[in-house]
């Protein structure tokens, strides 16, 4: 079974728009992380926000929010006022506690972001 | 602050040919050190982890290998590439704790011919 899940492949958003890129995940552990990455098209995979299970409150950062739903096992990415350079293709990926290290990783939404 | 390196940024490279893609990380000391590869169009996967100076995990079994001699470099090598090595590699980088965060170099597009 996949570990993160990544329904959307790709996105359409118009600037200064927010848009929302679903992600859900499946463990079984009691503690792990939840990440978003950012890969514009010269390949570079950019962190942009982190989730602790155990953070009781969703994590933000600038125009980046996580709507973190513990018991629904979500963790989907708000982009607020959305701008021609959230072009891109965008990652999910999960560090569970018991996996030494290693991410899981969904397999991406391409969003574009329209003038 | 910690930078990461990758090179070469391009490769072609013929099937059957040796492969050394060298990852080096500066700013920090005893890093995590990680492989992936990226196929065309898809997500991420691990190839290698290294959690110290020679010691080296693979979580795909295939013709590639990985060796970390120093401390910071993270060295990627195959002795005979295949079409299927064709891809996007890309080494990261994390601190030594638990749920750390992984950060990313610039990539490897490598081409097998």
């Amino acid at each position: 079974a996949q570990k993160i899940t990544q329904t959307q492949p790709g996105m359409f958003v118009q600037e200064k728009e927010a848009v929302t890129l679903d992600c859900t995940y499946d463990t079984s552990d009691q503690s792990y992380g939840l990440f978003w990455y950012k890969q514009p098209s010269s390949g570079e995979m950019i962190f942009l926000i982190y989730q602790g299970s155990y953070d009781e409150q969703n994590a933000t950062e600038g125009r980046y929010s996580l709507n973190f739903q513990k018991a629904r096992k979500s963790a989907n990415l708000v982009i607020s006022a959305s701008q021609l350079g959230d072009s891109a293709m965008y990652f999910c990926a999960m560090r569970e506690n018991s996996g030494y290290s290693t991410l899981t990783f969904g397999k991406g939404t391409m969003l574009l972001v329209s003038p | 602050s910690q930078t990461i390196h990758q090179w070469p940024a391009t490769l072609v490279q013929p099937v059957g040919s040796p492969l050394s893609l060298e990852c080096t990380v500066e700013g920090t000391s005893n890093p995590n050190l990680y492989w992936y590869r990226q196929a065309a169009g898809r997500g991420l996967q691990l190839l290698f982890y290294s959690v110290g100076i020679g010691q080296i995990s693979s979580e795909v079994p295939q013709n590639l290998s990985a060796s970390r001699p120093q401390d910071r470099q993270f060295i990627l090598s195959s002795k005979k590439l295949l079409l299927s090595d064709s891809g996007f590699y890309l080494c990261a980088w994390s601190e030594g704790h638990q749920i750390e965060t992984q950060y990313f170099g610039p990539g490897t597009r490598l081409l097998v011919l």
